[in-house]
């Protein structure tokens, strides 16, 4: 079976421009939730998407968005570029919302941004 | 705010040592307790812990998790080359606002 699949791998920005970031979940899953990683940190909460709906969303700019379409995929999109905004950006799946029991988030290989 | 701190931030040992990692936690609404092996990109997934003093295995990977003292360990035990990664820990809170990580340990195992 697929797991998290996510596109572009790498992606290169200036600053100012605009970026869309694609996930497939794994099949069956109806949640995704997107993570940005910067170098020597943990993973940081962005957002969580539940049938379709937004259910959670960290502390981020509003230059930050995102949606989930009916087959479960989901875009993150970051407008107005900053040079602070080049991390790593994960996507996780997982069966439900929260977290706990059989509902494990399942994480993808990540989209490496770099703005310059 | 949630908070997460993991300890050591890095830790080099030589193969076939055992390495204990430390990981304590604040979170509201507590649910369970993820450990993430983290080698190039994706994290993936070694255990979820929900329920105090219960030990997982998981071949020479162990956890439990001490919800008194809101904290976790992971053991590894006869290290190997393959072990090297960032480990990272993730209590899960109630809500929907995804997982809190720390900042990981950063393992290395030398020959």
């Amino acid at each position: 079976d697929a797991g998290v699949t996510q596109s572009p791998t790498h992606l290169i920005k200036t600053r100012g421009q605009q970026v869309t970031l694609r996930c497939s979940p794994i099949s069956g899953h109806k949640s995704v939730s997107w993570y940005q990683q910067v170098l020597g940190q943990g993973p940081q909460f962005i957002f969580q998407y539940y049938e379709k709906e937004e259910r959670g969303r960290g502390n981020f700019p509003d230059r930050f968005s995102a949606r989930q379409f009916p087959n479960y995929s989901s875009e993150l999109n970051v407008n107005a570029l900053l040079l602070g905004d080049s991390a790593l950006y994960l996507c996780a799946s997982s069966l439900a919302l929260r977290a706990g029991g059989k509902n494990i988030q399942y994480f993808g290989a990540g989209t490496r941004l770099s703005v310059l | 705010e949630d908070k997460v701190v993991q300890s050591p931030l890095s830790l080099v040992v030589h193969e076939g040592d055992t390495v204990t990692l430390n990981c304590s936690y604040e979170v509201t609404n507590f649910r369970s307790l993820l450990w993430y092996k983290q080698e190039k990109k994706a994290p993936t997934f070694l255990f979820m812990l929900t329920s105090s003093g219960i030990e997982k295995k998981s071949g020479r990977l162990s956890s439990i998790l001490d919800k008194k003292e809101l904290s976790s360990i992971l053991n590894i035990t006869a290290t190997q080359t393959g072990d090297s990664a960032i480990y990272l820990c993730a209590p899960a809170g109630g809500g929907a606002d995804g997982l809190t990580f720390g900042k990981g340990t950063h393992l290395i195992i030398q020959p």
